[in-house]
């Protein structure tokens, strides 16, 4: 059984462009998370999708957006990149919006801003 | 914004076993306790959680304070495979489908294990 997987791992881009990062969660969890991890730092939370929308937010700016598909994976864009949003990203995978048990992590995707 | 409050760092050495607190004195009484930990370059993976009581599963125990206001997340026996960084979160389930589960990360406690 598959856990979260995430691509790409690695990724450098530079200020102004745009990327996607992609999310595919643990088979049967319907509910995903995005995090973003800067060195040294815990993870900070940026938003949960479920059914298809967008649950909450954390404190992130409009270029922070994402997507949920109907088979319940998950993208994750930033446009305009700054070289702040070098980080390591995060997706979280649960069963249900409501689940008060374990979150399934991925091992992240480690963008670069130059 | 972290609702937690936990030592930056501590050291064990390998086969003691280790007592990693948490405070969390606005805890509500819908909030559980969880505890992740993130091993160099890896996500972070769920070690244990509750709500009221002591709990005990195969990675370690959780040792919650009778006011709830803090607890303690042990490890029988320190291995070098627990150096990591431990965070100790809350999670808020109202038990409603709008209920939203907004998990804050603080920074943790990195844990070293010595040899």
């Amino acid at each position: 059984d598959a856990g979260v997987t995430q691509s790409p791992t690695h990724l450098i881009k530079t200020r102004g462009q745009q990327v996607t990062l992609r999310c595919s969660p643990k088979s049967g969890h319907d509910t995903v998370s995005w995090y973003q991890q800067a060195l040294g730092q815990g993870p900070q939370f940026i938003f949960q999708y479920y059914e298809e929308e967008e649950r909450q937010r954390g404190n992130f700016p409009d270029r922070f957006s994402g997507h949920q598909f109907p088979n319940y994976s998950s993208e994750l864009n930033v446009n305009a990149l700054l070289l702040g949003d070098s980080a390591l990203y995060l997706c979280a995978s649960s069963p249900d919006s409501l689940n008060t048990g374990e979150l399934f992590f991925g091992e992240g995707s480690r963008l670069t801003v130059l | 914004d972290a609702k937690t409050t936990q030592p930056n760092s501590m050291e064990s050495n390998e086969e003691e076993p280790v007592h990693l607190p948490c405070n969390h004195s606005t805890i509500s009484g819908t909030d559980y306790i969880h505890w992740y930990r993130q091993l160099p370059s890896q996500g972070p993976e769920y070690v244990i959680h509750g709500l009221t009581s002591n709990v005990n599963n195969r990675m370690a125990s959780l040792a919650i304070a009778e006011d709830r206001k803090s607890s303690t997340l042990i490890l029988h026996r320190a291995t070098l495979r627990d150096a990591a960084v431990y965070y100790c979160i809350l999670r808020d389930q109202q038990g409603v489908k709008t209920s939203y589960d907004k998990v804050i990360f603080g920074p943790g406690t990195s844990l070293s294990v010595i040899p």
